[in-house]
């Protein structure tokens, strides 16, 4: 069965502090792995998307990587804007998520001053 | 801003009750997506058009329906609505389904719904 993880559930860093979030994924053919920041009450933003194991990308503080059988999102240097719950999603080629989206259940993000 | 639109933000209605949630998506794109979002379950995808037709179900139930129209805006129908139908639910779009192409979808701001 398709399935993506995501972890921690919540993380709680001070400004300045950097980290990174995990997003495991099975999917049977991947066919692209996404990242949104969804804040409260608010539809999901895109971020950013990747398609093969090495790839990168990176925007601002934001910096995504892929794996074989994981992502990561890398957050440099945290501003308290950066706040917000991040979303992975994976498309695979095949069975339930031939062609749509299979979202993680978010890792939300506090950042403190 | 994404360019998709959803409306109403915000409903609120009674158990048994039947809705229709609207969604225009961004300019040129022809394929829909709609998702719901509930605390426990994270975001599920419900069902996908493109140019008018049904590409794809996910996990929508049987009181549930949807269609897109000739001018490509969406409705998605909640029918005999029980309390575990309320949610966050959200319309996406993408330029399109083609074999191959890995699309981007950009989310609408969404209908909070309440079932009382």
């Amino acid at each position: 069965e398709d399935q993506v993880t995501q972890s921690p559930e919540a993380l709680r860093l001070q400004e300045g502090e950097s980290s990174s979030l995990n997003c495991s994924y099975t999917v049977s053919g991947l066919r692209g792995l996404f990242w949104y920041r969804q804040d409260p009450g608010k539809g999901p933003e895109f971020l950013f998307t990747l398609y093969s194991a090495g790839e990168e990308k990176e925007k601002e503080r934001l910096k995504a990587t892929l794996t074989k059988k994981e992502s990561f999102l890398h957050i440099t240097a945290p501003k308290p804007e950066d706040s917000a719950t991040y979303l992975c999603a994976a498309r695979g080629l095949y069975g339930g998520s031939q062609g749509n989206l299979i979202f993680g259940k978010g890792t939300k993000l506090s950042v403190k001053p | 801003d994404s360019g998709v639109t959803q409306t109403p933000k915000h409903l609120i209605t009674a158990t048994g009750q039947r809705v229709t949630l609207r969604c225009s998506p961004r300019s040129g794109d022809l394929s829909v997506y709609w998702y719901q979002q509930s605390l426990d379950q994270g975001l599920q995808f419900l069902i996908q058009y493109y140019n008018g037709e049904e590409r794809a179900k996910g996990n929508i139930l049987e009181r549930f329906s949807a269609q897109q129209f000739p001018d490509l805006h969406s409705e998605l129908n909640l029918s005999s609505l029980e309390l575990g139908d309320s949610a966050l639910y959200f319309c996406a779009s993408s330029v399109g389904t083609s074999g191959g192409v890995m699309e981007t979808q950009y989310f609408g701001p969404g209908t909070r719904l309440l079932v009382l």
